[in-house]
């Protein structure tokens, strides 16, 4: 049964880089069949999209963090990884990683999340 | 851009009730439509993909409509493990999009 484990700091300085990696369990991260996903949720509020990449490395980011947003993928480790960088308050969240289907992405297996803060 | 109108915001509800939640996109999707459950402190589980097409495991209360522009998800008979939050999201293209949230509370 395929698992997808979040991890990484959960406190982040203001103007610094977040980082976490989403670590597959119970399958590849290789399959053709399916793209792997960031999806993020502040207190209190929806669900947005981060971005997503291939097994192939190709990439898809929001628009909106794009300029802040490096997703990578680590065939070996079966990990994939993202950075946010020059973060905020508003960037505090709970963050979670995905596996995406039916291309380019309906969520079918979520990770259970892990709340990042952004505080001096 | 597609943005995607959810509503209601929140809905209160009986057990036994048949509930109805729409989504409506800025522009059409065909059936690029995901409906999700998510329960407090919990991440988000997949009801329904392909607007219509039920997750496997999930029980056969929920149905889900709509191509194009215009969705629903109906809970048939609200069960009292029903009582959560739902999004729709679309995956028609990046960037990908979810629907502000339908909280279901006990009447």
């Amino acid at each position: 049964q395929l698992q997808l484990q979040e991890s990484g700091p959960g406190l982040v300085k203001p103007s610094e880089t977040l980082s976490l990696t989403c670590t597959v369990s119970g399958g590849s991260i290789s399959s053709s069949s399916y793209y792997w996903g960031w999806i993020r949720q502040p207190p209190g509020k929806g669900l947005e999209w981060i971005g997503s990449i291939y097994y192939s490395g190709s990439t898809y980011y929001n628009p909106s963090l794009k300029s802040r947003v490096t997703i990578s993928v680590d065939t070996s480790k079966n990990q994939f990884s993202l950075k946010l960088s020059s973060v905020t308050a508003a960037d505090t969240a709970v963050y979670y990683c995905a596996r995406g289907f039916d291309q380019p992405g309906a969520f079918d297996i979520w990770g259970q999340g892990t709340m990042v803060t952004v505080s001096s | 851009v597609i943005w995607m109108t959810q509503s209601p915001s929140l809905l209160s509800a009986s057990t036994g009730d048949r509930v109805i939640i729409s989504c409506r996109m800025s522009q059409g999707i065909s059936s690029y439509l995901a409906w999700y459950q998510q329960k407090p402190g919990k991440a988000p589980e997949l009801l329904i993909y392909a607007a219509s097409t039920l997750q496997s495991g999930v029980p056969s209360r929920f149905s889900g409509s709509g191509s194009g522009t215009d969705f629903t998800l109906t809970i048939s008979c609200l069960q009292s493990e029903d009582f959560a939050t739902y999004y729709c999201q679309q995956y028609y293209s990046f960037p990908l999009t979810f629907g502000g949230g339908t909280k279901v509370e006990i009447k």
